[in-house]
């Protein structure tokens, strides 16, 4: 089925530890988001890639890199995962760079960092 | 600056019952809107989204959501609330020149009881 797929969609890291989180869309979209989820914060933005080749800041990027490895894929990185990165991530991606269409959310991945 | 408030952090209906989720919004430009719901374990899917036109949208499973310029919200509404609809809604905007960064309300629980 044609979507958004996240992997791993669970994890539990030590304080310290790095890791990957995989997306990947099939859908030709040329932009892609990574956003996280907070319980009353709604979700906030990441870093964010509006065509292959291109990654930019967005609200809360301290802690995290991307990388957009081509126009399907775009990870994201824990260099040195702390506690306060415990959330739930959700990979995205729109037809347009402006996003006029919306986005096409992945199912996320629940990270928790102990 | 662009930012989303959703004022209930939960709504409780009665099946059968018109149902309301409220939005209000605050944007230097012309906005575009959006409704997104979340279901448990889910990523966000897409319900509806105003852009141009009618200031009356009409989106999946029912819903609808009236953009009001001079209140600016843009709340979300079914006639007859289903124990289906129990889930979560966030309301989202961005504008012409804020390039596919949404900003995301901190979301409303919407429980619907039988």
């Amino acid at each position: 089925n044609a979507g958004v797929t996240q992997t791993p969609k669970f994890q539990v890291l030590k304080t310290g530890q790095s890791m990957t989180l995989q997306c990947a869309q099939d859908m030709n979209h040329n932009s892609m988001y990574w956003y996280r989820q907070d319980p009353g914060m709604g979700l906030r933005l990441i870093y964010y890639s509006a065509s292959e080749g291109t990654t930019d800041k967005g609200e809360v990027p301290n802690g995290y890199n991307v990388s957009r490895l081509n126009k399907r894929e775009f990870s994201l990185r824990l260099e040195s995962a702390a506690p306060s990165q415990t959330s739930v991530y959700f990979c995205a991606s729109s037809a347009r760079d402006r996003g006029v269409y919306g986005y096409t959310f992945g199912s996320g991945t629940r990270l928790t960092v102990v | 600056a662009q930012s989303v408030a959703q004022p209930e952090d939960q709504v409780n209906v009665a099946e059968g019952n018109p149902l309301t989720v409220k939005c209000t919004y605050s944007v230097s430009g012309n906005p575009y809107l959006f409704w997104y719901v979340q279901y448990p374990n889910r990523g966000l899917q897409f319900l509806l989204k105003y852009i141009t036109g009618d200031n009356l949208v009409k989106g999946s499973y029912g819903f609808e959501a009236e953009f009001n310029k001079s209140q600016t919200s843009f709340h979300l509404k079914k006639p007859s609330a289903l124990v289906s609809d129990s889930a979560l809604y966030f309301c989202a905007v961005r504008t012409t020149d804020s390039w596919g960064k949404f900003q995301f309300g901190a979301g409303t629980q919407v429980v619907v009881t039988p």
